[in-house]
C-alpha cells in the first residue's frame, strides 16, 4: 500500500495567516493526490483534486501544488470557516489511502 | 443536485454482517463516468477506503477487507449497498458513501459524500 504522511499533525494560526500543510507519499503518485477538509460531525469535503485543481465552489484562497511524492496545501488569508482538519488522499492505485490529517485551530 | 444518503442498522453484533445502503438522487448510479464508493472513519485507522463499484458494475475492494466485503448496486432503486461480514469491534466507526468521478486520464476524485452513519459493533 502507498502510505501518506502529513505534517504538521496540528497547527495553531490566526485569522489572515497563510497556512501550509505538507503531504508526502511513500512512492511516486504523479499528480493523483486530492485534499479534503473535514469539520466535526461532517463528511469530508473535496477541496483540491489532481494535486492543484480547485474543486468547483471552493474559495480561491485554497491552493495545491506538487507532484511525485511531495505535495502542499496552502490556505491564504485564513478565515474563521477554515478551522478544521485537512486530509490528503491518493487515488493512484488500489488501495486508495488517506493521510492521518492536519488539524488547524485558532491561536 | 446530487445527494447521497446512507441508511442501515446502527448496531451490529460481533460476527454479524454490517449492511448499509446509499440512496442516490440527482444522477443515475449506472451513469458514466461515475463510480460509487464506501469510506469509513474509525478511531483505529482514521479514514479508510473500503471499496467501489463502477457504473458498469465492476467492483474494487481494499485488499485487507476483500475477504469480508461485497458492494452491489441496484439501478432500479438507484442505490448501492455495502455488506461487511464477520464484523468485530474494529469495524466500529462512521461509514460514508461517496461518488467518485473517474475516467481516462482523470484523477479519481471523491466529489460528493453522504452525511455518514455511525455503526457500532457490540453485543
Amino acid at each position: 500500500d502507498i502510505q501518506l504522511t502529513q505534517f504538521p499533525s496540528s497547527l495553531s494560526a490566526s485569522i489572515g495567516d497563510r497556512v501550509t500543510i505538507t503531504c508526502r507519499a511513500s512512492q511516486s503518485i504523479t499528480n493523483y493526490l486530492n485534499w479534503f477538509q473535514q469539520k466535526p460531525g461532517r463528511a469530508p469535503k473535496l477541496l483540491i483534486y489532481a494535486a492543484s485543481n480547485l474543486q468547483s465552489g471552493v474559495p480561491s484562497r485554497f491552493s495545491g501544488s506538487g507532484s511525485g511524492t511531495d505535495f502542499t496545501l496552502t490556505i491564504s488569508n485564513l478565515r474563521p470557516d477554515d478551522f478544521a482538519t485537512y486530509y490528503c488522499q491518493h487515488t493512484y492505485t488500489i488501495p486508495f489511502t488517506f493521510g492521518p490529517g492536519t488539524t488547524v485551530d485558532i491561536k | 443536485q446530487v445527494q447521497l444518503q446512507e441508511s442501515g442498522p446502527g448496531l451490529v453484533r460481533p460476527s454479524g454482517t454490517l449492511s448499509l445502503t446509499c440512496s442516490v438522487s440527482g444522477v443515475s448510479v449506472d451513469r458514466s463516468p461515475y463510480y460509487w464508493g464506501w469510506v469509513r472513519q474509525t478511531p483505529g485507522k482514521g479514514l479508510e477506503w473500503i471499496g467501489s463499484i463502477s457504473f458498469g458494475g465492476s467492483t474494487f475492494y481494499h485488499p485487507s477487507l476483500k475477504s469480508r466485503v461485497a458492494i452491489s448496486a441496484d439501478t432500479s432503486m438507484n442505490h448501492f449497498s455495502l455488506k461487511l461480514a464477520s464484523a468485530t469491534a474494529a469495524d466500529t466507526g462512521v461509514y460514508y458513501c461517496a461518488r467518485i468521478k473517474e475516467g481516462f486520464r482523470v484523477v479519481p476524485q471523491f466529489d460528493q459524500w453522504g452525511q455518514g452513519t455511525l455503526v457500532t459493533v457490540s453485543s
